[in-house]
């Protein structure tokens, strides 16, 4: 039973227009969530973050909107530029003891952005 | 600051042979984690220690699997004999770890391409 659903494998989108990406998950009690970036040949990056106590979180071009009555969150890159090609991922750390965890992932989305 | 090193970079292998990969995280972090990716899959949790006591091990095959973290900082995961179904891409990850109720990020290595043939 996968928690954590990106149900959009790919993304194509100009250069300077927005990019959505979106994620849904199963747990209402999931606190808190990620998105990492991948290019390939390279691990993981972490982009950003949210806290389930708030519903947008912005970052220069990335923003990341949390709406917990759907179990829905949704990163907005705007404007996309040709570097941000890469696979997205959303992410959910478990919470365990004083501290957070594991990480389970989505499938990932593949955004492309052309020049 | 140096990343999360890990080696080798790609490894071919035929099935039923063994196989072992090495990971040293950042300096001072005492969280470390093995991922699995499945080519269009997101990675998927091996095994967590913290320093080198193991917190999670649920997902990780043990009939062929193992993974030890020695003195709390290098780990190396082995697959013994290896499957066609280990292809995949194998992450090690490492974090703080937090005293208080907070998310500690994870820092990935650039993982190991393994191809069972």
């Amino acid at each position: 039973d996968q928690q954590v659903k990106q149900n959009s494998p790919s993304l194509s989108v100009q250069e300077g227009r927005i990019s959505i990406l979106n994620c849904d998950y199963t747990n209402s009690m999931f606190d808190y969530f990620l998105w990492y970036k991948k290019y390939p040949a390279e691990g993981p990056t972490f982009l950003i973050s949210i806290s389930s106590i708030k519903d947008k979180n912005e970052d220069g071009r990335f923003t990341v909107f949390l709406n917990k009555s759907a179990k829905h969150l949704s990163l907005h890159i705007v404007p996309s530029q040709p570097g941000d090609s890469a696979v997205y991922f959303c992410a959910v750390p478990e919470a365990g003891g004083t501290s957070y965890g594991k990480l389970t992932f989505g499938q990932g989305t593949i955004l492309t952005v052309h020049p | 600051e140096a990343g999360v090193a890990q080696s080798p970079r790609y490894k071919i292998i035929e099935k039923r042979q063994s196989v072992a990969f090495w990971c040293n995280p950042i300096s001072g972090h005492a969280t470390l984690y093995w991922y699995q990716q499945i080519l269009g899959q997101g990675p998927k949790l091996l095994i967590q220690f913290q320093n080198n006591g193991v917190v999670d091990d649920s997902q990780l095959p043990k009939d062929r699997f193992s993974a030890e973290r020695l003195k709390g900082v290098d780990s190396t995961l082995k697959i013994q004999p290896a499957k066609l179904e280990d292809s995949a891409v194998y992450l090690c990850a490492s974090s703080k770890t937090g005293g208080t109720v907070t998310y500690n990020e994870q820092f990935f290595g650039p993982g190991t391409r393994l191809t069972v043939l």
